[in-house]
């Protein structure tokens, strides 16, 4: 098993400009989350989802659209990207439908927005 | 929502000490807690986790403790070595919860 892939690892974008990032995982994990990290702030959650077709807001949403199509799917989109959306990006995975058991990480994409 | 808090923000142990982080909760609905560790660089990985029914939980030179009543709970390093050198997370979550993580605590082990 890959675990949870996340593409891609370094990337450097332009304020304005829009990109999707890309998390994928082979362990059949209904729950599904990305989180923001910045120095002193701990992991923010932007959007989870508990299974195909169904996504909710974390507490740092805006600026970020995300779709869940499939089980091993579910990509973290940037609308129009600001230099506040610079950051180091995680998906993360767990079993069941809930937040009952431990997440596996991806090994996460650092985005510089200049 | 939940609120997670942690503390110390900054930890440093001679090697062979012990040491201790705790968060505290607030939302009483929240049921599971894991602790993650961070290297540098890495990924955050699971280490350790307890469930509301159970007060403490050991794996080798790791435990976890929780208190419902109060809302908080602890992890607990043994024998520290200089390889436990990380940032260490703690989470709340549970049921169709988020999972609401601490700001982390950066641990330096001192050989």
């Amino acid at each position: 098993n890959a675990g949870v892939t996340q593409t891609p690892k370094f990337q450097v974008l332009k304020t304005g400009q829009s990109m999707t990032l890309q998390c994928a995982q082979d362990m059949n994990h209904e729950y599904m989350s990305w989180y923001r990290q910045d120095p002193g702030m701990g992991l923010r959650l932007i959007h989870y989802s508990v299974g195909a077709g169904i996504t909710d807001q974390g507490e740092v949403p805006n600026g970020y659209n995300v779709s869940r199509s499939t089980t091993e799917d579910f990509p973290l989109r940037l609308l129009s990207a600001a230099p506040s959306q610079t950051s180091v990006y995680f998906c993360a995975s767990s079993f069941g439908q809930g937040a009952n058991y431990g997440y596996t990480f991806g090994s996460g994409t650092r985005l510089t927005v200049v | 929502g939940e609120n997670v808090e942690q503390h110390p923000s900054t930890l440093s142990v001679q090697e062979g000490d012990s040491a201790v982080i705790k968060c505290t909760y607030s939302d009483s609905a929240s049921n599971y807690f894991p602790w993650y560790k961070q290297e540098l660089g890495k990924r955050p990985q699971l280490i350790i986790d307890i469930r509301s029914n159970v007060g403490e939980k050991k794996d080798q030179r790791i435990a976890v403790t929780l208190n419902k009543t109060a809302k908080h709970f602890s992890l607990h390093i043994t024998e520290t070595q200089p390889e436990d050198s990380a940032v260490y997370f703690c989470a709340a979550g549970g049921g169709y919860q988020k999972v609401t993580f601490g700001i982390g605590t950066k641990l330096q082990v001192i050989p």
